[in-house]
């Protein structure tokens, strides 16, 4: 079966880093996706990696380890408009995107 | 600016009454999906249309139906729902190109069934 795994909640200080880690097994591989979602909002799209390494933008990095099937995203100089659920999806062989359930991150002042 | 539209973004029925949902694009993407999602879990595929293709997920039952009259807009019709149809309906659109498709999403609808 696919799966996508990522923790269910993570707590973090206004100001500090956070790293949110998600591992994965799909049938094939074709992109790793990272979405931000407000509450009772819609996802938007944060970053894509395929090739193995880190991509940085702004205060947000992505990383992918295809070898491992692992990924994360760093968050640095958190803001309390970081506060938000974080989903992970991977695009199988079939260009299909599997879903994580989301890390919910919470940001104390 | 060219985005994803879901009207409307809250509605309320009734157990059993039909009720639609629209979704239009104005980014001129290919590919149209619909997703549910209920609190706390990922967003789950119901179907998606590749151009004019239809494209059912194996899980998602007969009481989901949706059509695609033009590029721009795209339905989801619940013919009977539920109480346990009651999720937010995330319309969302890709270009498919043989590389990434980012999927982007329009604002949701919320369902409240009675």
């Amino acid at each position: 079966g696919q799966n996508i795994d990522q923790p269910t909640e993570m707590t973090a200080t206004e100001g500090a880093i956070v790293q949110i880690n998600c591992t994965y097994q799909t049938s094939g591989f074709n992109g790793l996706f990272w979405y931000q979602q407000h509450a009772g909002e819609a996802p938007t799209f944060l970053s894509y990696n395929v090739l193995d390494g880190l991509e940085e933008k702004g205060r947000f990095s992505s990383f992918l380890s295809r070898s491992k099937g692992y990924s994360y995203l760093l968050l640095k100089e958190l803001q309390m408009k970081d506060s938000a659920s974080y989903l992970c999806a991977v695009q199988d062989s079939n260009y299909q995107l599997i879903w994580g359930a989301g890390t919910k991150l919470i940001i104390k002042p | 600016d060219a985005m994803v539209i879901q009207n409307p973004r809250y509605q309320v029925t009734q157990f059993g009454k039909p009720v639609t949902l629209s979704c239009s694009q104005t980014l001129n993407h290919n590919v149209m999906y619909w997703y549910q999602q209920k609190s706390s879990q990922a967003p789950k595929l119901l179907f998606h249309y590749y151009d004019k293709d239809f494209n059912n997920e194996a899980d998602t039952p007969d009481n989901f139906q949706s059509r695609r009259p033009n590029t721009s807009f795209c339905f989801l019709d619940i013919r009977s729902p539920g109480l346990g149809d009651a999720a937010m309906y995330l319309c969302a659109t890709s270009f498919v190109a043989g590389g990434s498709d980012t999927q982007y999403f329009g604002p949701g609808t919320r369902l409240t069934v009675l």
